[in-house]
């Protein structure tokens, strides 16, 4: 069964904090991806991966950064956080870049 | 780009009914997958189909990619179907990316 874990969960900031979401997959997966989900907005791609040490911009790129520092380890990264930030994030893995196994999201609040 | 437009943006329908879920996107796929999310948040793949139909337990899913639409019919609808589907698009020329539809949102009543 494919998996792909996030952590924290939940993460409260406050404005201009830092911020850092982890996810691991153990799908041997070479893709990975980064997204926000926010009302009215849908999913939206914040950045993503090829494989250890690529990475590609997404839709929803400024503010974000994010490193992919092994096969299975991708990680998004919030520098002076902001409101605007407040989401819920998920991240997903995939083989093909077409069938995605997604984490269970983690619901950031920066206040 | 890639735009996605999904109708109904909601339903409501009586355990036992059938629903009929459309996507509609504005631009060439070689892939379509549809998605689940509960109502708690989490996503699953329900299946990938490109063009024709393809059949998973009581949902169904027709492509007509000429016409670059695609619909989910689940039959026999249960409360436990109650949730979000969305349909995301693909195309090698976008990236290797997904486009995702807002869905529809799904609520079934015993």
């Amino acid at each position: 069964e494919a998996a792909v874990t996030q952590s924290p969960r939940n993460k409260v900031t406050v404005t201009g904090g830092n911020v850092t979401l982890s996810c691991r997959q153990t799908n041997s997966h070479n893709y990975m991806y980064w997204y926000r989900q926010d009302t009215g907005h849908g999913l939206r791609l914040i950045h993503y991966s090829y494989g250890a040490g690529n990475l590609q911009i997404g839709d929803v790129p400024d503010g974000y950064k994010a490193t992919r520092t092994t096969q299975e380890d991708f990680f998004l990264l919030l520098e002076l956080a902001s409101p605007s930030q407040t989401s819920l994030y998920f991240c997903a893995s995939s083989g093909t870049g077409v069938e995605q196994y997604f984490g269970p999201g983690t619901r950031l609040t920066v206040l | 780009g890639q735009q996605v437009q999904q109708s109904p943006a909601s339903l409501v329908l009586q355990e036992g009914e059938n629903a009929e879920l459309q996507c509609n996107f504005s631009s060439t796929a070689t892939q379509l997958q549809w998605f689940y999310q509960s109502p708690g948040g989490s996503l699953v793949s329900l299946l990938s189909n490109p063009s024709g139909t393809k059949h998973t337990g009581r949902l169904t899913s027709t492509t007509v990619t000429k016409e670059r639409r695609s619909s989910l019919h689940i039959s026999s609808s249960q409360t436990t179907d109650s949730g979000t589907y969305l349909c995301a698009p693909f195309n090698v020329g976008d990236n290797s990316k997904l486009i995702w539809g807002l869905g529809t949102s799904l609520v079934v009543n015993p």
